[in-house]
């Protein structure tokens, strides 16, 4: 089946610019995290969408980052006046629920701010 | 200091090696354990998944878990150059769903 995909795969933007990234998660799958990877770095949780409970933002980095899923499918996390320091790749991955640790992640966006 | 500790290497191993992998953790809650793959370019995927202390094996890999040194491993045996790939490891307690993530060791197998 299809798995977690990620559009665009890579964005370049210019510092100060809003920029929009989506998720589509597995089919079924209720759980969706957001997570940002920084060369030689972990993975940083940004935030994470349970069926309809009120989403956990306690890792977004600012008040320039905000995500939200619609239908409980589709996930959009945008950055409002980016800076050079957001550059990452920004990973989505989905789960099928809220202790379920296999989480199948998409490709991820490269994102580049100039 | 971070709660989950892991050389990101570069490890470089002729092929045929026995790999081994390994991460120590600070919090004594941890009791689920995880080691994902992660080809250039591409998402994380499941490799390994150990409840608590003790080995469990699959095929090449082997995950092992010491929850009084708080020190887990991952064992790649008779290694292939497409296991080329940085590991990362991941684990989390048991009531709260989020993982803790190490920074990922970048392995290369040398043909």
């Amino acid at each position: 089946g299809a798995g977690v995909s990620q559009s665009p795969s890579n964005k370049v933007t210019e510092k100060g610019k809003d920029v929009e990234l989506r998720c589509d998660p597995i089919s079924g799958h209720t759980a969706l995290y957001w997570y940002r990877q920084s060369l030689g770095q972990g993975l940083e949780f940004l935030i994470y969408f349970q069926g309809n409970s009120a989403p956990d933002k306690s890792g977004l980095p600012s008040d320039r980052f905000s995500a939200e899923r619609t239908g409980g499918s589709v996930s959009t996390l945008t950055i409002q006046r980016t800076q050079q320091e957001d550059s990452a790749v920004y990973l989505c991955a989905s789960s099928g629920g809220l202790y379920t640790d296999t989480q199948y992640f998409g490709p991820g966006t490269r994102l580049t701010v100039l | 200091q971070k709660e989950v500790e892991q050389d990101p290497g570069p490890l470089s191993v002729p092929e045929g090696a026995i790999v081994s992998l390994n991460c120590t953790y600070s919090n004594s809650a941890f009791q689920y354990f995880m080691w994902y793959r992660q080809y250039s370019r591409k998402g994380p995927e499941l490799l390994m998944y150990t409840y608590s202390s003790g080995n469990k094996e699959d095929g090449r890999f082997t995950a092992q878990v010491d929850k009084s040194s708080k020190y887990i491993s991952l064992f790649i045996r008779d290694s292939q150059p497409s296991d080329s790939a940085t590991y990362l490891c991941a684990m989390r307690g048991a009531s709260n769903y989020q993982l803790i993530w190490g920074a990922g060791t970048k392995l290369i197998i040398k043909p």
